[in-house]
């Protein structure tokens, strides 16, 4: 069965703090991993990754994938209190023309002032 | 441009009556999807439109839960015989539709929660 495994699950830290979320997938179709944020009910996208070893990066978040061991990573430095949110992590599952996204539960992240 | 928008925001039902959501698409957007929320969870797939037709249904529950997007535009969900399990958060993303990876990316619309009483 495919899956989306993410962890932690929740994390808190203090602002000024960097944080890691993983993400480690099982999809036999794999075309591409995407990460999104979700403040309240709309998941913001933040980055989509197909390649292996290429960082993306967008402003203090940034993101790689690594399709050999299954696996991704989102780091954020310098945390603000405006990270607070869900971190989603979602793999697209490519069938036929285009495919569904299969998602993780979420890392809920609480950054303290 | 607009985002995704759905419509309504909230709506509250009773448990036996039928619901619609509407999703209107980011303009030039061919593929839509439609994803449900529970509680502590990620969102989960329903169902994907390319252009006008139902191209996966698969994540469909059972047969309470049908959609339609007549003119490969606004979608509209539809709920019959709500029961209590049903409620959620009901998402609605839509693409590009393209071979290729920047069509992979789907933006998402602010969600309409659903609660079956």
């Amino acid at each position: 069965e495919d899956k989306v495994v993410q962890s932690p699950l929740s994390l808190v830290v203090h602002e000024g703090d960097t944080v890691t979320l993983n993400c480690s997938y099982e999809v036999t179709n794999f075309r591409s991993l995407l990460w999104y944020k979700q403040e309240k009910k709309a998941p913001t996208f933040l980055f989509m990754l197909t390649s292996s070893g290429i960082e993306k990066k967008s402003g203090r978040l940034s993101s790689i994938l690594d399709k050999k061991e299954l696996f991704s990573i989102l780091n954020i430095t310098a945390t603000q209190t405006g990270d607070s949110a869900i971190y989603l992590c979602a793999v697209l599952n490519y069938g036929g023309s285009q495919g569904n996204l299969i998602f993780g539960k979420g890392t809920k992240l609480s950054v303290k002032p | 441009g607009a985002g995704v928008s759905q419509t309504p925001s909230n709506k509250v039902t009773e448990k036996g009556k039928y619901v619609e959501l509407r999703c209107d698409p980011i303009s030039g957007h061919t593929a839509l999807y439609w994803y449900r929320q529970s509680l502590g969870q990620g969102p989960e797939f329903l169902i994907y439109f390319q252009g006008t037709g139902a191209a996966d249904d698969s994540g469909l529950p059972n047969d309470r839960f049908f959609a339609v997007r007549p003119e490969g535009s606004v979608s509209t969900l539809k709920i019959q015989r709500t029961e209590r399990g049903d409620s959620a958060v009901y998402l609605c993303a839509s693409s590009y539709g393209l071979a290729g990876p920047q069509g992979d990316t789907q933006y998402f619309g602010p969600g309409t929660r659903l609660t079956v009483l």
